[in-house]
């Protein structure tokens, strides 16, 4: 079965910071990763899939990449409403898996 | 606008059985899975089931296989789990949600390996005595 690894489990940030978010898959998993991003209480949204596709109205600061076992999610410009849980999910083979979630906080 | 909402969830015992209901719309329900996704309170996103769009596959994960049935009702546009035998540890949000592809099936007839793209308000269903 698929491992999947998400890091950090949370961070810290500012406003206007650049923020990485990063998921480790093994075995690889070609470009099959989508990034959720999930606020208290609210359902998760779709950000980002096939890796690197932004759904549709989603705001361009959001950037999705990698593939095989090393993805990343960056926010290239923090802003007040992104301050959520970002999950990872590979469908690459069963059993689907999601990340562990990475809570990004205010500073 | 794409609608998933969920209902059903509620308090129940252990050994107990509940099913969950998910009413769809803005979209062409025949034409898609779905599938159901729960979260334990404070916990990350686990996928429970799927149901391919015609409903005739279903996919279950380890945990639930023999205690949930998924199904659907493409004439209602409504989406269902039943659940039973259910455990404290079933404690969670439950999540209905939209597969991303129309009439999709990978070259290994796979229906499910693909993204989640709307989901449910979800509805909790609390296992206790």
């Amino acid at each position: 079965a698929i491992q999947l690894t998400q890091s950090p489990s949370s961070l810290s940030a500012s406003v206007g910071d650049r923020v990485t978010i990063t998921c480790r898959a093994s075995p690889g998993i070609n470009n099959a990763l989508a990034w959720y991003q999930q606020k208290p209480g609210k359902a998760p949204k779709l950000l980002i899939y096939d890796a690197s596709t932004l759904q549709s109205g989603v705001p361009a600061r959001f950037t999705g990449s990698g593939s095989g076992t090393d993805f990343t999610l960056t926010i290239s410009s923090l802003q007040p409403e992104d301050f959520a849980t970002y999950y990872c999910q590979q469908f690459n083979s069963h059993p689907v898996l999601f990340g562990g979630g990475t809570k990004v906080e205010i500073k | 606008e794409v609608q998933l909402l969920e209902s059903g969830g509620g308090l129940v015992q252990p050994g107990g059985s509940l099913r969950l209901s998910c009413a769809a719309s803005g979209f062409v329900f025949s034409g898609y899975a779905m599938g159901w996704v729960c979260q334990a309170p404070g916990k990350g996103l686990e996928w429970v089931s799927s149901i391919s769009d015609s409903g005739t596959r279903t996919h279950y994960a380890d945990s639930v296989k023999g205690r949930f049935t998924i199904s659907r009702d493409n004439s209602r546009n409504t989406l269902y789990l039943q659940m039973h035998s259910l455990r404290a540890e079933d404690t969670a949000v439950f999540y209905c949600a939209k597969y991303q592809l129309e009439n999709y099936y990978d070259r290994s007839g796979y229906y499910d390996l693909q993204t989640l793209e709307y989901w449910g308000q979800g509805t909790l269903v609390t296992v206790s005595s």
